[in-house]
């Protein structure tokens, strides 16, 4: 089935830095890819849609200049948290599905990465 | 726009119990109706969808899921508990083959042994 892989599985940083997050589909080319931000014990809130060869979507409320996306080529989407404080310690994981799969498909999950910023 | 309902944060059976999680959806299309398991510090795992084929629908580790549009609902059983079900479960509805899914707040089920 579809995997992505998703590193690193966690990260901690200093205030200040930047961090990459990477997600690739192993055995599929994912045109759209979604990133989204989980708080401890809460759901997981949409942060961006990203698309192959084009700008990130990104949601109400989520600064573009500080959550950098990069969907460069059909199995690599990135993300990088420009300038990191505490507040942006979180867990985040994205998801896609293959480009050719029907409609009802459901999404194929990264693993998550755990984001601490100290 | 769509969106799901989960109700109860917290579901607590005892082991070889009945496990039943509750979803309600809002869409004003025909929604596709998912259910995800997140294990801590993990990815989500897609137990069953719902694809409008069958109504009752039949996923991994024995969950299955029943499709009731009258009451917008799409909640989660099975019939027997296990140890291993402890875990964050996501109801998640999305009305087009492209769009992001959008997530209930989660339920999280405890088992007593």
């Amino acid at each position: 089935g579809a995997v992505v892989s998703q590193h690193p599985s966690r990260v901690i940083c200093k205030s200040g830095t930047s961090v990459k997050i990477e997600c690739r589909s192993l055995d599929f080319q994912a045109t759209t890819m979604f990133w989204y931000r989980q708080f401890p014990k809460q759901s997981l809130m949409l942060m961006a849609t990203s698309n192959e060869g084009s700008k990130a979507t990104y949601e109400q409320g989520v600064e573009k200049d500080k959550f950098l996306i990069n969907h460069a080529s059909l199995t690599l989407s990135t993300l990088t948290v420009t300038s990191a404080h505490p507040e942006d310690s979180s867990f985040y994981i994205c998801s896609a599905r293959p480009r050719d799969s029907p409609s009802n498909y459901g999404y194929t999950f990264g693993s998550g990465t755990r984001l601490t910023v100290v | 726009a769509q969106s799901v309902t989960q109700l109860g944060s917290h579901v607590s059976v005892s082991e070889g119990a009945l496990v039943l999680l509750r979803c309600n959806y809002s869409s004003s299309v025909p929604p596709y109706l998912f259910w995800y398991v997140q294990y801590p510090n993990q990815g989500l795992q897609l137990l069953l969808k719902y694809t409008s084929a069958a109504t009752l629908v039949k996923g991994i580790n024995g969950f299955e899921a029943e499709f009731k549009k009258s009451e917008t609902s799409f909640h989660l059983t099975k019939p027997s508990a296990h140890m291993s079900d402890a875990a964050e479960y996501f109801c998640a509805v999305r009305v087009s083959g492209n769009t992001p899914l959008v997530f209930g707040k989660g339920t999280r089920l405890s088992v007593i042994a």
